[in-house]
């Protein structure tokens, strides 16, 4: 089955530096790969998302690309904000089935 | 659209018990994923549903859990005899049946402790 890797664990920034997030995955079928911000105590949301026939994707200070050849996809940052912080997970599915999530990494954004 | 619904918020039970976690999808979803969430770790995959049909329950464990998706109603996931390596944040998760059926949408979590 599909296996998601997600580094680094921890990520701690200076307030408008970037942020970059890793995640790799081991199913070459895997075709959609969503990413999800959860604060404290509350429920993850999806921030954006990408599919296998797109490289990269931008929405405002965050953007992700895709490596179909390498298996891996990359979520980034700019501009860090203190309501940056909370953990992202990254996650892989084949056509909207079964989503297998990445462990987290904790962001945090120092003013 | 008032999005995925869970509830209870806060369960307690005592070993031995039953835990009982509603979601009810939002309103055009038919497919429903239940995962747990151990504190500070990751979304562990359980189960997928669509409606009166389980898709795929590799990641729930074979004694005491089962989960359903009645045709009316919320799905339910059902822990039998409870023990404390049970007590965890336990999320739901619906997507569309047609259109762009990969956005998944989550609830607001159940935290069951047991005591």
């Amino acid at each position: 089955g599909e296996n998601v890797e997600q580094h680094p664990s921890t990520l701690s920034v200076q307030e408008g530096d970037s942020a970059v997030i890793k995640c790799t995955y081991s199913d070459s079928a895997s075709n959609y790969f969503p990413w999800y911000k959860q604060e404290l105590g509350k429920r993850p949301q999806l921030i954006i998302d990408i599919r296998s026939n797109v490289g990269e994707k931008k929405d405002q200070r965050i953007a992700v690309t895709l490596n179909k050849t390498a298996k891996h996809f990359s979520l980034h940052i700019t501009e860090t904000q203190p309501e940056d912080s909370a953990v992202y997970f990254c996650a892989a599915s084949l056509s909207g089935q079964n989503f297998v999530f990445g462990p987290g990494t904790r962001l945090s954004v120092l003013p | 659209n008032a999005g995925v619904m869970q509830n209870p918020r806060h369960l307690v039970r005592r070993r031995g018990q039953e835990a009982r976690l509603r979601c009810s999808p939002m309103k055009g979803h038919s497919h429903v994923y239940w995962y747990r969430q151990l504190p500070e770790e990751g979304l562990k995959f359980m189960v997928y549903l669509q409606k009166e049909n389980i898709i795929d329950e590799s990641g729930m464990p074979k004694e005491r859990f089962s989960a359903e998706f009645p045709k009316e109603g919320p799905s339910i996931l059902r822990i039998q005899q409870v023990v404390r390596g049970d007590s965890a944040a336990y999320f739901c998760a619906s997507s569309p049946a047609e259109g762009v059926r990969e956005k998944l949408f989550f609830g607001s979590g159940t935290q069951l402790s047991v005591l």
